[in-house]
């Protein structure tokens, strides 16, 4: 079946520019997360969606970070005037209400910011 | 102090070595524990559950201790293909049910 899938796989943008990733989780799983990894680094939570609830938006590091969940399915992470140390690879991860600890992660977006 | 903590490696093995992993936790609330294998550029991806009685999967073996607030994670007769990053997860009491991640511990095993 289908897995994560998050667009686009690769971005390459200008510092101050803003850029939208995309993040389409598995039908039907309620939570969804953002994280983000550089390189040669561990998981960086930023945030997370479950159903109706006010997301956890603790992890976001700065107001030129932002996401929306429409619908209860895709997510779009918005990065405001990007800096080069926005550089990193995005990735998103869904997980059913029933097993929210199992995490199925999408391959990730790369972002690098000249 | 970081909430879940890994020895970051790397651990250099020889194939067919048993190789032992732990991973501490300092919230004694924490609930539910986890290990995922994260490959080179690739996405993290689940790869066992550890329950409190311990449990086995094939040539890996997790174990929880929750007195001492650390899991474990072994493989027996290391393959080359066991060379990943394996992150230990660790999920917060209450409904958010957030999974906190350490840092990842590093394995190489050599041919």
């Amino acid at each position: 079946g289908a897995g994560v899938s998050q667009s686009p796989s690769n971005k390459v943008t200008e510092k101050g520019k803003d850029v939208e990733l995309r993040c389409d989780p598995i039908s039907g799983h309620t939570a969804l997360y953002w994280y983000r990894q550089s390189l040669g680094q561990g998981l960086e939570f930023l945030i997370y969606f479950q159903g109706n609830s006010a997301p956890d938006k603790s992890g976001l590091p700065s107001d030129r970070f932002s996401a929306e969940r429409t619908g209860g399915s895709v997510s779009t992470l918005t990065i405001q005037r990007t800096q080069q140390e926005d550089s990193a690879v995005y990735l998103c991860a869904s997980s059913s209400r029933q097993t929210v600890e199992t995490q199925y992660f999408g391959p990730g977006t790369r972002l690098l910011v000249l | 102090r970081k909430e879940v903590e890994q020895d970051p490696g790397p651990f250099n093995v020889p194939e067919g070595a048993t190789v032992a992993f732990n991973c501490t936790y300092s919230n004694s609330a924490s609930q539910s524990f986890f290990w995922y294998r994260q490959d080179c550029r690739k996405e993290p991806k689940l790869l066992m559950s550890v329950y409190s009685s311990g449990n086995e999967d094939g040539r890996f073996t997790a174990q929880l201790n929750r007195a001492s607030q650390y899991i474990s994670l072994l493989i027996r007769d290391s393959k080359l293909s066991d060379s990943a990053t394996y992150l230990c997860v660790v999920t917060r009491a209450g409904n958010n049910r957030k999974l906190i991640w350490g840092l990842g511990t590093s394995l190489a095993v050599n041919p």
